[in-house]
């Protein structure tokens, strides 16, 4: 069974504050993603990765940074967060490009 | 550009009743598109509930049903029967099977479903 995690599931930090959103991958693949969910939009791909030291921009990179420091492992940074990064967001792994993608549970950050 | 729209929630139907949720696509860079269904129940993270990846083919799992129509450029998701259970968010997305790695997803439809 594919598996992704994520942590923490909720978070709450501040205008100005620094975040880091990690997900793990027992999968195997080489790729991974970091999406944003908002009211009224699809997924939105933030960053994505296809293996360790690899670093890819998506759609919505603005304000975001992130590292893959091992195939299984995936980290989101907001250096300097602000109330419009405030969101539901999912990290995902895939064995090849355009195909099926497995999703961590979710990690809700808002920022006040 | 690449697309993929969906009927907004949210939608509620009682137990028994059949469901569609609509979903169309505009594909111009991708010569041949997959076509996937998600679902995401609560607390839980998006799995995959159906694709198809030959137009005029259709899908099924889980009593749910969607058929890549490539005339109407349509992968409506349906079941005849809903269940209580089937309350979850929906869905649709759209991938290449070569050339490109990004699946581009329409908003979610969240489905409640009454007993």
């Amino acid at each position: 069974e594919a598996a992704v995690t994520q942590s923490p599931r909720n978070k709450v930090t501040v205008t100005g504050g620094n975040v880091t959103l990690s997900c793990r991958q027992t999968n195997s693949h080489n790729y991974m993603y970091w999406y944003r969910q908002d009211t009224g939009h699809g997924l939105r791909l933030i960053h994505y990765s296809y293996g360790a030291g690899n670093l890819q921009i998506g759609d919505v990179p603005d304000g975001y940074k992130a590292t893959r420091t091992t195939q299984e492992d995936f980290f989101l940074l907001l250096e300097l967060a602000s109330p419009s990064q405030t969101s539901l967001y999912f990290c995902a792994s895939s064995e090849g490009q355009g195909w099926e993608q497995y999703f961590g549970p979710g990690t809700r950050l808002t920022v006040l | 550009g690449d697309s993929v729209t969906q009927t907004e929630g949210p939608v509620t139907v009682s137990e028994s009743e059949s469901l569609i949720i609509n979903c169309t696509y505009s594909a111009t860079s991708i010569a041949y598109p997959n076509l996937f269904w998600y679902v995401r129940y609560p607390g839980e993270g998006l799995q995959l509930l159906l694709k198809v990846i030959t137009a005029g083919q259709k899908g099924s799992s889980r009593g749910f049903e969607a058929t890549y129509n490539k005339e109407t450029t349509s992968f409506h998701l349906q079941k005849a029967s809903v269940q209580e259970s089937d309350s979850a968010v929906y869905y649709c997305a759209l991938g290449a099977s070569s050339g490109s790695w990004q699946l581009i997803f329409g908003s979610g439809t969240q489905l409640t479903v009454m007993p």
